[in-house]
C-alpha cells in the first residue's frame, strides 16, 4: 500500500475483553514499531521488529500485551483483559531499515469503558 | 535513560514569522534525531532526519541543525503560515538502534 495501515481506526470496548490491533507497514519496510499516545502522556514506545523477530519489547506495559508480526509484513497487537488505563492511541510505524526515516499510520483509537 | 525535552510547550506566533523550536536530550551517543508534525487527530509526519555525523538538515522552508555534544536540536521554520500549525515533535535514536524516545512536542499556531 501507499502508507501504513492500521485497523480498526476505532475501538470502544467493557473492560475485562481482549482487543486486537493490526498494523500493515509499508510494503518492504523490514522494520515495525508499536507506540502508545495518551492524553498528557506523550509517546511511549511499546515494541519493535525486525523482521518477524522482536529484538525490543522493553515498552510492554504488561503481560496483558503482546505481538506478534508475520510475514515479514502484518503486525498484531493484542492487549488481554482490558482495563481502562489502557484507553489510548496505538501508533504504528514502519522504516525501511532499523535506523530509517519512521512512517506513521493514522493510529487506532482503543476506549476502554 | 535518555530524555527528551521540547520547549516550548505552545507557541502561537502571526504568520509570516520566522520561528525555532528548541530540543534537548540528555544522552549524546544518539544515532540519528528525526523532527516529526502531528495533526489533531492522525499520526505522525516525517520532517526532517538527522544523522549523528550531520550538523543540520534542510527542507523547503524547514531547517534542523543538531548540535549532539551539548545535546541540542533546533527546528527553525521561515516565514511560517497558518498550514504550519501543528504539534512537533523530536525524537532521538540510541547507538544501540530500534527504539525512539520522543519529546513531548510544541503545539505551533499560526494566526492569519
Amino acid at each position: 500500500g501507499a502508507g501504513v495501515s492500521q485497523s480498526p481506526s476505532n475501538k470502544v470496548t467493557e473492560k475485562g475483553k481482549d482487543v486486537e490491533l493490526r498494523c500493515d507497514p509499508i510494503s518492504g519496510h523490514t522494520a515495525l514499531y508499536w507506540y502508545r499516545q495518551s492524553l498528557g502522556q506523550g509517546l511511549e514506545f511499546l515494541i519493535y521488529f525486525q523482521g518477524n523477530s522482536a529484538p525490543d519489547k522493553s515498552g510492554l506495559p504488561s503481560d496483558r500485551f503482546s505481538a506478534e508480526r508475520t510475514g515479514g509484513s502484518v503486525s498484531t497487537l493484542t492487549i488481554q483483559r482490558t482495563q481502562q488505563e489502557d484507553s489510548a492511541v496505538y501508533l504504528c510505524a514502519s522504516s525501511v531499515v532499523r535506523t530509517g526515516e519512521l512512517f506513521f499510520g493514522e493510529g487506532s483509537r482503543l476506549t476502554v469503558l | 535513560k535518555q530524555e527528551v525535552t521540547q520547549i516550548p510547550a505552545a507557541l502561537s506566533v502571526p504568520e509570516g514569522e520566522n520561528l525555532v523550536l528548541n530540543c534537548s536530550f540528555t544522552d549524546s551517543a544518539i544515532y540519528n534525531l528525526q523532527w516529526f508534525r502531528q495533526d489533531p487527530g492522525k499520526g505522525l509526519t516525517s520532517l526532517l532526519l538527522i544523522q549523528s555525523s550531520q550538523r543540520e538538515q534542510t527542507s523547503g522552508r524547514l531547517n534542523a541543525s543538531l548540535d549532539k555534544s551539548s545535546g541540542r536540536s533546533t527546528l527553525y521554520i521561515a516565514a511560517s503560515q497558518p498550514g504550519d500549525s501543528a504539534t512537533y515533535l523530536c525524537a532521538v535514536e540510541g547507538n544501540q538502534g530500534g527504539k525512539l524516545i520522543f519529546g513531548q512536542g510544541t503545539e505551533l499556531s499560526v494566526k492569519p
